[in-house]
């Protein structure tokens, strides 16, 4: 089955700056890749996603990498905020067969005021 | 909010007991996904439902059991409880869990269930 590698578990940024959190997956059928925002104590949230036929896809701060060869992708946070501070899980998926996510350990994100 | 409702919120149970979480998706979603958040263990894919009918299998013990009814709400069972499955359970929904369109392919979570085993 898929397995999907997440790294830092944990970041702390000062405010302002960058964050990038970085995923491997293994399963070179994958085809979906989205990434979940999860504050303490509530539900995961869909922040970006990106599908395997684009390389980059960006919304304001937040952008998403990915390179279908290393079977690797990152989101990248700028002018990070105290409110960007929570936990980050990237998945892969196979759309075509069920779409069912296979989530990263997550990464606790902490932006320092 | 997502538009996924789970219920109950908090549930407090023995060792050994039997219970049922219950899920009802977003509105004209198809397919129900059920997740156990740990500690240890992440966020884990259980099982997923798509029209009524089993469609994939992830770390789900043999404990457990769901289904998915004809209004499409979904109920996961968790029988013979043991300590360690105490976790948050997550349901979410899509709209076609086969689509190869982004704007069918995102899941929304629904608060989850956190269950505490004693």
């Amino acid at each position: 089955g898929e397995n999907v590698e997440q790294h830092p578990s944990t970041l702390s940024v000062q405010e302002g700056d960058s964050a990038v959190i970085k995923c491997t997956y293994s399963d070179s059928a994958s085809n979906y890749f989205p990434w979940y925002k999860q504050e303490l104590g509530k539900r995961p949230q869909l922040i970006i996603d990106i599908r395997s036929n684009v390389g980059e896809k960006k919304d304001q701060r937040i952008a998403v990498t990915l390179n279908k060869t290393a079977k690797h992708f990152s989101l990248h946070i700028t002018e990070t905020q105290p409110e960007d501070s929570a936990v980050y899980f990237c998945a892969a998926s196979k759309t075509i067969t069920g779409n069912q996510f296979y989530f990263g350990t997550g990464t606790s994100l902490t932006v320092i005021p | 909010d997502s538009g996924v409702t789970q219920t109950p919120k908090h549930l407090i149970t023995a060792t050994g007991q039997r219970v049922t979480l219950r899920c009802s998706p977003r509105s004209g979603d198809l397919s129900v996904y059920w997740y156990q958040q740990s500690l240890d263990q992440g966020l884990q894919f259980l099982i997923q439902y798509y029209n009524g009918e089993e469609r994939a299998k992830g770390n789900i013990l043999e404990r457990f059991s769901a289904q998915q009814f004809p209004d499409l709400h979904s109920e996961l069972n968790l029988s013979s409880l043991e300590l360690g499955d105490s976790a948050l359970y997550f349901c979410a929904s899509s709209p076609d869990g086969l689509a190869y369109s982004s704007s069918y392919n995102e899941q929304f979570f629904g608060p989850g269930t956190r269950l505490t085993v004693l």
